[in-house]
């Protein structure tokens, strides 16, 4: 079984300054997909970002980037001059790569609260 | 608009009294789920569907039923509701349940807030 620790419950940022969000996975397994979710207030799941486990290459889109150290277990996303937009909880997620017996089962994190501040 | 519909989006129950919370997808996906969202927790699978008929167990399915009849519709059932059921519930689907390739994105729901007394 796989486990996704956020080791951080809340975090707050001032505006236009970055910040980043640790995350830790255990698993034996060898191919995979990380993603990053955004919960705003309205409670919507928001996929922020993806990283394939098979790939060096750190995932970035826009403002979001992360940092995958495969051999750690660790997946830290990076937000880059922070917008009170952001505000939100922030999930980190785990899942096995493949046709499997759980289909597109997410292993979840516990989460992340961001607050930008003004 | 591409969507994942769930309904109630919020309701207040009493034990023992059986709901259903509906799901239910416009873009033809197979694969569908049930999360249920606790404090500290995260997400958490309680039921998944990888296409019509088929349905199968999650990470935390006690309490729960699901049936999957049409393929655009996944209903969460909870015959007998209990306090420890209170909780924030998300539907999620995605085309196929190949995980983590383009056709295995999932898309969710905006959550059913449910509170058992």
């Amino acid at each position: 079984a796989q486990t996704v620790t956020q080791s951080q419950p809340e975090m707050s940022v001032q505006e236009a300054e970055t910040v980043t969000l640790s995350c830790t996975y255990d698993t034996s397994e060898n191919n995979y997909y990380l993603f990053w979710y955004k919960q705003p207030p309205s409670r919507q799941m928001i996929l922020v970002i993806r990283q394939e486990a098979y790939k060096q290459q750190n995932a970035t889109e826009n403002r979001f980037s992360v940092n995958f150290q495969k051999a750690a277990k660790s997946f830290s996303l990076k937000i880059s001059d922070s917008q009170l937009g952001d505000t939100a909880m922030y999930f980190c997620a785990f899942m096995k790569r493949g046709l499997n017996n759980a289909g597109n089962m997410l292993t979840f994190g516990g989460g992340t609260r961001l607050m930008v501040k003004p | 608009e591409a969507q994942v519909t769930q309904n109630p989006r919020y309701l207040i129950t009493v034990t023992g009294k059986k709901l259903t919370v509906t799901c239910s997808q416009n873009m033809n996906h197979e694969y569908m789920s049930w999360y249920r969202q606790d404090p500290g927790l995260g997400l958490r699978q309680i039921y998944y569907s990888m296409n019509v008929e088929v349905t199968d167990k999650g990470d935390v399915p006690e309490g729960y039923k699901v049936s999957r009849k049409e393929k655009r519709n996944f209903p969460l059932i909870l015959e007998s509701p209990s306090p420890n059921q209170t909780s924030l519930y998300f539907c999620a689907s995605s085309l196929s349940g190949l995980a983590g390739g383009p056709s295995g994105e999932l898309f969710f729901g905006e959550g059913s807030r449910l509170t058992v007394l």
